[in-house]
């Protein structure tokens, strides 16, 4: 089945520095989402992009569609402690996959 | 507008027992989705429906999962008999779309302990 790779695992960072992701996949896809999960709540649908070449912004949120069709990246800017949580990239052809998520622990 | 409502929160069983959880998806919402996440992991999904319809459920283990949506409304899924390596979260999704496109509401969720 296809395979998601999410990188980094976790990351630790002070308040204020940008955060960058990405996710990384065997097969082309059509569409890619990145969501957030919060301590005991399910996932919340962050951004989704769904051409090669999208850049599509959420506030200090930014994601990237990879021309190759098989990556994504999401950077956070200027990043402020409610920012903490795992996130999840999640791609696919009408058959979603999610990435293992990337840990992020802001410092203040 | 109410998010997708999910129960029981937690339940702790020991192996070999059975346990069923309970999915109210948003309404107006004709795809619903059961994902399960062990912990460190993504959510996997178990099953996709579409009003009462099974449209893919090719990860769900048949030999102890179940689900149904009979008025294509709610939903259950049961285990029956648990193992340890059942022990997860059961995530609960809705969407309008008719294709999984992944963008999907989720509810908070039903942790399942398997002693």
């Amino acid at each position: 089945g296809q395979q998601l790779n999410q990188s980094p695992q976790s990351m630790f960072i002070q308040e204020g520095e940008d955060v960058s992701m990405n996710c990384t996949s065997s097969s082309i896809f059509n569409t890619w989402l990145w969501y957030k999960q919060d301590p005991g709540e399910g996932p919340v649908l962050l951004i989704a992009l769904y051409k090669a070449g999208e850049l599509t912004s959420n506030g200090r949120l930014t994601a990237q569609f990879g021309i190759t069709r098989k990556d994504s990246f999401l950077n956070i800017s200027a990043s402020i402690p409610s920012d903490v949580g795992i996130y999840f990239c999640a791609g696919g052809n009408n058959d979603m996959r999610f990435g293992a998520g990337t840990r992020l622990t802001v410092k203040p | 507008e109410a998010g997708v409502a999910q129960s029981p929160r937690y339940k702790i069983i020991e192996k070999r027992q059975s346990v069923a959880f309970w999915c109210n998806p948003i309404s107006g919402h004709a795809t619903l989705y059961w994902y399960q996440q062990i912990l460190g992991q993504g959510p996997k999904l178990l099953i996709q429906f579409q009003n009462n319809g099974v449209v893919d459920d090719s990860q769900l283990p048949k030999d102890r999962f179940s689900a149904e949506r009979l008025k294509g409304v709610d939903s259950t899924l049961k285990i029956q008999p648990a193992k340890l390596e059942d022990s997860a979260v059961y995530l609960c999704a809705s969407s309008t779309r008719q294709q999984n496109t992944g963008e999907l509401f989720f509810g908070e969720g039903s942790r399942l302990t398997v002693l």
